[in-house]
């Protein structure tokens, strides 16, 4: 089955500067391949996702970058603000049945120094 | 904007007890689906359910859960006799059908404490 590794597990930044957030998986039948922010005690909300068929997608200070053949895919966080530190998981859809479950990578605690 | 919701909130409960956690998916979804955290670590997939019957489950799916869809409206997860080892925070999510729309929407979870 599929499987989702990321690193780092956590990663320490100064505002105002980028995060990366690095994610591979196995399947190369993945095809979508989703993040999810986790603040403390709430539900993981998704902040932004890619489909196969594009490498990059961008949304105001967050962007993802999928690379199919090496099946890996990343999170690019710019102008990092106190407010976006938080656990981020990502995931990566397998296939069956009509619509596949999420497998999630174990996380990375994100904080954010002012 | 519709969110999935579940109850209840905490749950506590001993060790070979009952549980039933029930979820509210969002109302014109098809698609849904249980994951489990426990304290600290990933969110690890349970089981997912289309057309009233189970799409997919996991290997953490075994015998002691069943799923269910009760009304046109609720969702829910039974664990038959709880272990310790069920303690976890369990989250509710739904999706509506087709391409290409695969978002899933959590709910806010059901801490679940078995004592």
């Amino acid at each position: 089955g599929e499987n989702v590794e990321q690193h780092p597990s956590t990663l320490s930044v100064q505002e105002g500067d980028s995060a990366v957030i690095k994610c591979t998986y196995s399947d190369s039948a993945s095809n979508y391949f989703p993040w999810y922010k986790q603040e403390l005690g709430k539900r993981p909300q998704l902040i932004i996702d890619i489909r196969s068929n594009v490498g990059e997608k961008k949304d105001q200070r967050i962007a993802v970058t999928l690379n199919k053949t090496a099946k890996h895919f990343s999170l690019h966080i710019t102008e990092t603000q106190p407010e976006d530190s938080a656990v981020y998981f990502c995931a990566a859809r397998t296939h069956g049945g009509s619509q596949g479950n999420l497998i999630f990578g174990k996380g990375t605690k994100l904080s954010v120094k002012p | 904007e519709p969110e999935v919701t579940q109850t209840p909130s905490h749950q506590v409960t001993q060790m070979g007890q009952e549980v039933i956690l029930r979820c509210v998916p969002i109302s014109n979804h098809l698609y849904f689906y249980w994951y489990r955290q426990i304290l600290g670590q990933k969110v690890e997939f349970l089981v997912s359910f289309y057309n009233n019957e189970i799409s997919e489950k996991s290997e953490i799916f075994d015998d002691q859960f069943s799923v269910e869809r009760p009304d046109g409206s609720n969702f829910t997860l039974k664990i038959r006799s709880t272990k310790l080892e069920d303690s976890a925070m369990y989250f509710c999510a739904s999706s509506t059908t087709g391409n290409p729309s695969y978002e899933q929407y959590f709910g806010p979870g059901t801490r679940l404490t078995v004592t």
